[in-house]
């Protein structure tokens, strides 16, 4: 079964900063991740995927993944944080079964961006 | 090109009822998701449909259920509402199955409150 842990529930940094939110996954074989953003009020906005290419993965706004399978790791990282980085963010693994494609969230992590 | 758009933004039910939420898919996506996220949590997968047939259910009881109509909109049924189902509810588009190859647009969801 698929699987992914989030490992901190709330970040909290200041603006400026680098910002790290960490993501442990199981798997039972390669697995495709994803990290999502959810802004109050607003859909799931994809920020990045991970699909068996390269293991650093670029996403939008300056964030970026690196997988890790030794350690089974695919944390976020941004350089520098900014107040709209502010919101739930949701790191995710995706696997088929009997014909449908699911994505299994972890429960979030909420930035907070101090000015 | 529009995005998803989901309908009613906000619903009051009393535990009993019936609910119906409706799912406007991104043009030319053929696919839709249901997730339900209760609060504090990340979504959980419902159900997916493609081409109008359901290819794949999460581990959620038959009192939920779904359609997808021909212009690939979507509905998700909630029947004999329990406490327990207030949650946001998200729908998800796609040009095809494969969330690896063809991405998912998420909807702003439907926020379901049952007293």
């Amino acid at each position: 079964a698929q699987s992914v842990t989030q490992l901190d529930s709330h970040v909290s940094v200041s603006e400026g900063t680098p910002v790290l939110l960490r993501c442990n996954y199981s798997s039972s074989y390669s697995p495709s991740l994803f990290w999502y953003v959810q802004h109050p009020n607003k859909g799931l906005q994809l920020l990045l995927k991970y699909t068996s290419a390269a293991t650093l993965v670029k996403g939008i706004n300056g964030f970026e993944a690196e997988f890790k399978k030794s350690e089974t790791s695919f944390h976020l990282t941004k350089p520098s944080a900014h107040m709209s980085d502010a919101a739930e963010y949701f790191c995710v693994v995706a696997h088929s079964g009997a014909g449908s494609y699911q994505l299994t969230f972890g429960k979030g992590t909420k930035l907070s961006v101090i000015p | 090109e529009t995005g998803v758009t989901q309908s009613p933004t906000h619903l009051i039910k009393t535990r009993g009822q019936q609910v119906t939420l409706r799912c406007s898919s991104q043009s030319g996506h053929n696919t839709v998701s249901w997730y339900q996220q209760a609060l504090g949590q990340g979504p959980q997968f419902i159900f997916q449909y493609y081409r109008e047939e359901e290819n794949g259910r999460g581990n959620f009881p038959p009192r939920f259920s779904g359609l997808q109509f021909p212009n690939y909109s979507s509905e998700l049924n909630v029947n004999a509402l329990e406490l327990d189902d207030s949650a946001l509810y998200l729908c998800a588009s796609s040009l095809g199955v494969g969330v690896e190859n063809y991405g998912y647009t998420f909807g702003s969801g439907t926020r379901l409150t049952v007293v």
